[in-house]
Formats: C-alpha cells, structure tokens, sequence
C-alpha cells in the first residue's frame, strides 16, 4: 500500500510568511508524529498525536508552531511568521498502534526561509 | 535526560569490507532501540529494531544490530558492504509511555570507495 506522503517536497518562505506543511499518514494509523530535522543533525521530536488527540506538543519550539489532526488522518503542520531558523526539513512519521513502536516515515518537507 | 550517541560522523569504507557504526544510548529503563537509513532526499527507513528477547537482532539489506545492556550500545553491523549502502545512518532510542517518540542520535554519514 501506499506510504506516508507529505506535501509540498519543497517549501521557500519569506521571512514573516506564513506555511502550511501537509501529511498524508499510512490510511488506518493511529498515531501520527511530526520531527524537526535541521542540517547536520538528527530529527527531533515535535509533535504527536494519537487519532485526533495531540497528546503531547512538547518538542514544539515556540507558539508560532501549531499542529492539526481534525480528522484522525491528514495532519497539518503550521508556522507562522517563519523566521530564518525555522529552515530544515520536516518529518511526518504514523504508526498504527498507540504510541506506535515501530514509525513509518514520509520523505519530507523541506522548509527554506529567506 | 535521555540521549543517543553517534561518535562517528563520517566514516569511508571500501566495497566489500566489513561495517560496524556505533551507538551509545542513555536510558533509565529497557530502551527499544531502533537504526534507520535516510537516502538523499528520502525519508527515513527503517532498517531493524529491538524491543526484548535474543539482543542480536536481523534486519533488512544485510544488516544486523547487538543490543549490550553493559555497554549501552546498540551498534550496526554489516559483513560486506555495497556501493548502495552509501547514506546516512541514524540510531534512535524509543521513549516509551504514551508517546514514544523517538530521540535520535546526529548519524554517521557512511561513504563507500569502490
């Protein structure tokens, strides 16, 4: 079946710019992750949630960051008023049991701010 | 706090030789350990896990993992490596409880000569 997909691939935003980042989770999935993976380094933990819950947005770096799930399935990620070191690559990761053990990853959204 | 380890940025090996990348973990409680492979421009896959029972764990492309509780290492092998190895390399540790995120260490960065 299909994977998790994430749009857009490619995203380049003035500074001050709004974005809206799309994930697309394995149909059926529980649990729905979103990972912040800046230059060099390892992805970090943002958000999670478990159908249409977010049970937990500790990784979120600042209330400029704000994550959707409405429906149980499509996630959305928004940041307002992007700034230059919200550039990185975003992840979007499901599972399909709670707490999801095992994460499936979708290829990601790379955000450019200029 | 919890933490992963990756001592090796960067590492070239020939096609053919053996591999072994490390990883230290730092965990209060049995971790569930985890390697993945990012490709440029790709997402994450996952390449094994370990949750309990037999600490050498088989995954897929020929790799396998030992998970030493002693030496809190979860180290990647592979006896013969090939030219489409060539890729970025993360460990991760599972956070357990109602989320399990994932925390991630900064990846090695393996090159391959031929």
């Amino acid at each position: 079946g299909a994977g998790v997909s994430q749009s857009p691939r490619y995203k380049v935003a003035k500074r001050g710019q709004d974005v809206a980042l799309r994930c697309d989770p394995i149909s059926g999935h529980v649990s729905l992750f979103w990972y912040q993976q800046a230059l060099g380094q390892g992805p970090e933990f943002l958000t999670y949630f478990q159908n249409e819950a977010q049970l937990d947005k500790s990784g979120l770096p600042s209330d400029r960051f704000f994550a959707e799930r409405p429906e149980g399935s499509v996630s959305t990620l928004k940041i307002q008023r992007t700034q230059q070191e919200d550039s990185a690559v975003y992840l979007c990761a499901s599972g399909d049991t709670r707490g999801a053990n095992e994460q499936y990853f979708g290829p990601g959204t790379r955000l450019t701010v200029t | 706090a919890q933490s992963v380890t990756q001592p090796d940025i960067h590492i070239t090996v020939s096609e053919g030789a053996s591999l072994e990348l490390r990883c230290n973990y730092s965990y209060g409680a049995t971790p569930y350990l985890f390697w993945y492979v990012q490709s440029p421009g790709q997402g994450l896959q996952l390449l094994l896990k370990y949750f309990s029972g037999d600490t050498l764990v088989q995954g897929i492309k020929g790799f396998e993992a030992e998970f030493k509780r002693s030496q809190s290492s979860f180290n990647l092998r592979k006896p013969s490596v090939h030219w489409s190895d060539a890729a970025e390399y993360f460990c991760a540790v599972g956070y357990g409880g109602a989320t399990n995120k994932l925390i991630f260490g900064t990846g090695t960065l393996l090159a391959v000569q031929p």
